[in-house]
């Protein structure tokens, strides 16, 4: 199954502030998904990456506070934009492998 | 609109003890996976079910999936302490690979 890098594992970031975070993968994989796990919640798709085209966002998530890129067929990034404490949860990258979805290892991001 | 609920949301067992985790579900879907989640971890895969009837069993795991109810089942034989983790389902609602998860079950298995 596939292999995703995702970095920034964790951040502490200012209000205000944008973060973006990355998720490489080891294999050319059609659609990328993003994922939102608020504390001590279940998680929610934030939207979908399709290489060459605009991510397909889910109800609730806007693209200007959200934006994603997706150069290439084995990166995206998701940014978080014009973060509040509200902001403050896990966020994953996901990518079908087949059978099923393997998720990248999280970025932990609390904002202050 | 998908619901996946499921239950219960918090489980304390007794190591050596068997337990059922349920995952109801409310549109067809012939795709269901189960995932652990350690804290401050990522997902860990650990079955995944593509049809009616599927059984899978992994060690003191076992996932069962049953599309005409709109149940899987996720039953731990003789639990130890290393599965103390929370379990998510999910369900695949088609290609476009938009996983509705359930809230997860947190386990304490407990000697």
């Amino acid at each position: 199954s596939a292999v995703i890098s995702q970095k920034p594992s964790r951040d502490i970031c200012q209000r205000g502030t944008s973060l973006t975070i990355q998720c490489q993968v080891d294999s050319q994989v059609t659609m990328m998904f993003w994922y939102r796990q608020q504390p001590g919640q279940s998680l929610t798709l934030i939207a979908t990456a399709n290489q060459g085209s605009e991510a397909t966002y889910e109800s609730g998530f806007v693209i200007d506070k959200f934006p994603i890129s997706r150069p290439n067929l084995t990166f995206s990034t998701l940014t978080v934009s014009n973060m509040s404490p509200e902001d403050s949860s896990i966020y994953l990258c996901s990518v079908g492998t087949g059978e099923g979805y393997t998720f990248g290892s999280g970025t932990r991001l609390t904002v202050v | 609109e998908l619901k996946v609920e499921q239950n219960p949301l918090f489980l304390s067992m007794q190591e050596g003890k068997n337990y059922t985790i349920y995952c109801n579900y409310s549109t067809t879907s012939d795709r269901l996976y189960w995932y652990r989640q350690d804290p401050g971890k990522s997902l860990e895969s650990l079955f995944v079910l593509l049809s009616n009837g599927a059984v899978k069993q992994e060690g003191r795991l076992m996932a069962s999936l049953d599309t005409k109810a709109r149940l899987s089942t996720l039953h731990i034989t003789a639990a130890v302490h290393d599965l103390s983790a929370t379990y998510f389902c999910a369900v695949d609602l088609g290609s476009q690979g938009n996983l509705i998860f359930g809230k997860g079950t947190k386990l304490s298995v407990k000697p």
